[in-house]
């Protein structure tokens, strides 16, 4: 079993749908991350969360320390949303460990 | 503000052979950490290094090794090149002793091994 698990796996919306992604792990973290990465494999950091509900434009991460799980949320999905979103948490030492992804497509 | 800069993008390598895979951080930050994103797996950790010196290691063989300059950008080496090693590196960087730490990623070097 992977210590990050990520949810769903693969996801299509229509332009405008709400979009939530789901991240579970089950070792301690000090923070946990989301990360986007494009076609190409840049890879961008939205946000880096320990505690509480971050929000940038149309991004909402949230976390809960006790349940061990954190969702990415994404309002008035658009189609160049299209790109793999990945949970990373940060455990001891600096090291990140990462879920799977999850390969999101918005169509128009 | 420049970004964490890779080179090379891309890199076409044989079994056997060793490949050098370069990374620049952001200024200022001390740090740089190795990542590879193997076709159909996740990231995967590699190696971190901090003030030139190795802190911590991923599972892998020591045949994955690289080193920190001075100037803080870093190297990594992988020797005795197999099919398997064939993915995306991706170098990261951040402050070190920043509290909270925000990691930058690069573009990424593609390594195809035939």
């Amino acid at each position: 079993k992977n210590e990050v698990e990520q949810s769903p796996q693969n996801l299509t919306a229509q332009e405008g749908e709400f979009i939530t992604i789901n991240c579970s792990y089950s070792v301690g973290i000090s923070a946990l991350h989301w990360l986007q990465q494009h076609p190409g494999g840049g890879i961008v950091s939205l946000f880096m969360l320990s505690s509480g509900k971050k929000k940038h434009g149309r991004l909402i991460a949230t976390i809960n320390i006790q349940e061990k799980h954190s969702s990415l949320h994404i309002t008035a999905s658009h189609p160049r949303d299209s790109a793999v979103y990945i949970c990373a948490v940060k455990t001891s030492g600096s090291r990140l460990t990462f879920g799977e992804g999850t390969q999101l497509t918005v169509n128009p | 503000e420049a970004g964490v800069t890779q080179s090379p993008t891309h890199l076409i390598k044989t079994r056997g052979q060793q490949a050098t895979l370069r990374c620049s951080p952001i200024s200022g930050h001390t740090s740089v950490y190795w990542y590879q994103q193997a076709l159909g797996l996740g990231l995967q950790f590699l190696l971190w290094y901090d003030e030139g010196e190795e802190r911590n290691r991923g599972n892998f063989p020591p045949r994955f090794s690289g080193r920190q300059f001075p100037n803080y950008s870093s190297e990594l080496n992988v020797n005795a090149l197999e099919l398997e090693d064939s993915a995306l590196y991706l170098c990261a960087s951040s402050l070190r002793g920043a509290g909270v730490e925000t990691q930058y990623f690069g573009p990424g070097t593609r390594l195809l091994v035939l």
